[in-house]
């Protein structure tokens, strides 16, 4: 069974960092991209970033580059992302998701873990 | 990167279908765009439900039952979620979802109240 596990959320100040970690299990990590998608509080989805099965590809939404990096370790079948310079705009449940490689022509995120939540403030 | 737009409510009563929209804007063609639907309930991640390109390319999640169904309105820009069937269980927040220049985008969302 697919299980996706997001841990490393708590309370920041603004300005500070903190590194969520996303650990797989259940599935070849190594074959599927992954993404990181937040929620803050009482609000919609937002995508956040994205990396390939090989880290070839990496993409970032415009609210988060050059603050987050996303990166993997497949021999560990972890994901990450890596948060500089936090605002409490940042403020929000960060969930880590899987693209589906067995959906012919479509790319959809068929696992999702249960989020960390990711407090900004003084 | 392009707005999509959602209604934020919509509401119908057991046994009916709703019908939730997904609007992109006019200048972009949805005919060429995969919609991708989630289904997510308080206290819960997200569940794939569906995805919608054409009637002859279209993809339902694992255990997502056949009363829900997507679609396009090329006219209106727009991707079509069509819950048939309505059931209590159904009542949630849903958003649509595409790739479109490098990067994921999310509808803002539509609150589903089953009556």
């Amino acid at each position: 069974e697919v299980h996706l596990v997001e841990s490393g959320g708590g309370l920041v100040q603004p300005g500070g960092s903190l590194r969520l970690s996303c650990a797989a299990s259940g599935f070849t990590f190594s074959s599927n991209a992954m993404n990181w998608v937040r929620q803050a509080p009482g609000k919609g989805l937002e995508w956040v970033s994205h990396i390939s099965s090989s880290s070839s590809k990496i993409y970032y939404a415009d609210s988060v580059k050059g603050r987050f990096t996303i990166s993997r370790d497949n021999a560990k079948n972890s994901l990450y992302l890596r948060m500089n310079g936090l605002r409490a705009e940042d403020t929000a449940v960060y969930y880590c998701a899987r693209v589906s490689t067995t959906v012919v022509g479509a790319t959809p995120f068929d696992y999702w873990g249960q989020g960390t939540l990711v407090t900004v403030s003084s | 990167q392009p707005v999509l737009t959602q209604p934020p409510s919509s509401s119908a009563s057991p046994g009916e279908s709703a019908r939730l929209t997904c609007t992109l804007p006019s200048d972009i063609n949805v005919g060429r765009y995969n919609i991708y639907w989630y289904q997510q309930k308080p206290g819960s991640p997200p569940r794939y439900l569906l995805y919608y390109y054409s009637d002859s390319d279209k993809g339902q999640g694992s255990g997502v039952p056949s009363r829900f169904s997507g679609s396009k309105d090329a006219s209106a820009s727009t991707g079509i979620l069509l819950i048939s069937g309505l059931q209590s269980e159904d009542e949630a927040d849903y958003y649509c979802m595409i790739w479109s220049s490098n990067a994921w985008v999310f509808g803002g969302g539509t609150k589903l109240t089953v009556l």
